[in-house]
């Protein structure tokens, strides 16, 4: 069966850039028709859609990140990327990756075990 | 957008019924049928459990139920057991392309 696993820097500065990778197992990101979507969740609080993007590249992204996100994917590898720019404290912050159903976040099973980013100096 | 609103902590005991609410508003629950819950476990990842309201994916037990009236979307936890203690989120689209998550209730059974 599918499975996803993020990988990526634990800590990140203060105003740097986040790279994160969902390397996906068990099934063909171009053969898929799937959407691909990171979703975050700051430690003890709820979840927040990041965004989604489509084997062609095609992205959908949450208005309130948009300004700050790129995903992107690259079917050789079978993976997708996540960069968010202008790093906070806010940001910090347990990162999920997720095979989704829609552009829009609301149906995504399975997801991976999430990596933990937080943002220091 | 606005996270939806759920009570924040709720509790049963074993073998109760338990109702999760979700309410939004005519722009994300209430315009659309494209609700979804999700149960996560302390230190795992969210577990898809119910679908366009009320469609459970393949494996979920039928205790749970969803549904939908006007603009707050119901989880309904049916015989509850000791492994549903968790935290349980919904989820509406939000129009535009744009997805939208519950603030979260955290289940007890007592």
């Amino acid at each position: 069966q599918v499975q996803l696993q993020e990988s990526g820097p634990g800590l990140v500065k203060p105003s740097e850039t986040l790279s994160l990778t969902c390397d996906v197992s068990g099934e063909s990101i171009r053969a898929s028709t799937f959407y691909w979507g990171w979703i975050r969740q700051p430690p003890g609080k709820g979840l927040e859609w990041i965004g989604n993007i489509y084997f062609s590249g095609y992205t959908y992204y949450n208005p309130s990140l948009k300004t700050r996100v790129t995903v992107s994917v690259d079917t050789s590898n079978n993976q997708f990327s996540l960069k968010m720019t202008s790093m906070t404290a806010a940001d910090t912050a347990l990162y999920y990756c997720a095979r989704c159903r829609d552009r829009w976040g609301n149906w995504c099973d399975p997801w991976g075990q999430g990596t933990l980013v937080t943002v220091s100096s | 957008q606005s996270a939806l609103t759920q009570p924040p902590s709720a509790s049963g005991s074993p073998g109760q019924s338990l109702t999760i609410s979700c309410a939004g508003t005519r722009g994300d629950v209430g315009g659309y049928d494209y609700v979804s819950w999700y149960q996560q476990h302390p230190g795992k990842a969210p577990k898809l459990i119910i679908y366009e309201v009320t469609k459970r994916p393949s494996g979920v037990p039928n205790r749970f139920s969803g549904s939908k009236s006007g603009d707050t979307a119901s989880l309904t936890v049916s015989g509850l057991q000791f492994e549903d203690e968790a935290d349980y989120y919904c989820s509406s689209y939000a129009g535009s392309d744009v997805g939208v998550f519950g603030s979260g209730t955290k289940v007890t059974v007592l």
